[in-house]
């Protein structure tokens, strides 16, 4: 079953390492998903975004990548570093007057 | 201005007074959302505004939180008879179309 508290699963990688976080939507109809950063003590901070008519794209160190078929976003941060310790969030975009819908975030901790 | 703002950025208040949060979007953006993160938790979703209508006011967590937007720009949420548990930094985001832009947040902390 879906979860009801919002205490945010943490991901610890080593500096240098490859991350990995994933994300899990719920409409098939969503037509358009984003990747928020967000650092202590700001706002969420856009990306990296996708639309559903891809399967990939890249960015600077960073890859979204959607699997429609399962309904699974993930975000792959290459050679982490320092400064990408912070909650990482998705969101959908279901269209109409749905609007945004987010994710419960991950947390993701940098090790030296 | 450039980014979404968000008034006042801490507010302290004693428990069972009313409070009210102030959000300026982007001029422009049609959708504005507010949402609640308390300390080392996630995003909990509160009200959507499209233009001035609310059409998901599902996340209000009691009759004692309301929000208004006027003119499709300026929005406030109230929240009446404030609790401790109500202490949280609240966020507003505004989009036009899918992206959102969000504010630094209202640090609501109830003593």
């Amino acid at each position: 079953g879906e979860s009801v508290g919002l205490h945010l699963p943490t991901l610890s990688v080593q500096e240098g390492d490859n991350s990995i976080i994933n994300c899990a939507y719920s409409n098939s109809a969503s037509d358009y998903f984003i990747w928020y950063k967000q650092e202590s003590g700001k706002g969420p901070q856009f990306i990296i975004d996708i639309r559903s008519n891809m399967d990939k794209r890249q960015g600077q160190r960073v890859t979204v990548l959607l699997n429609k078929t399962v309904k699974h976003l993930s975000l792959q941060i290459a050679a982490t570093q320092p400064g990408d310790s912070a909650v990482y969030f998705c969101a959908e975009n279901k269209g109409g007057a749905d609007g945004l819908t987010f994710g419960k975030g991950t947390h993701l901790i940098i090790q030296p | 201005g450039a980014g979404v703002s968000q008034s006042p950025s801490n507010k302290v208040t004693e428990k069972g007074k009313d409070v009210e949060l102030r959000c300026d979007p982007i001029s422009g953006h049609t959708a504005l959302y507010w949402y609640r993160q308390s300390l080392g938790q996630g995003l909990e979703f509160l009200i959507y505004f499209q233009g001035n209508s609310a059409p998901d006011k599902s996340g209000l967590p009691s009759d004692r939180f309301s929000a208004e937007r006027t003119g499709g720009s300026v929005s406030t949420l109230t929240i009446q008879r404030t609790q401790q548990e109500d202490s949280a930094v609240y966020l507003c985001a505004s989009s036009f179309g899918a992206e959102a832009f969000f504010g630094q947040g209202t640090r609501l902390t109830v003593v």
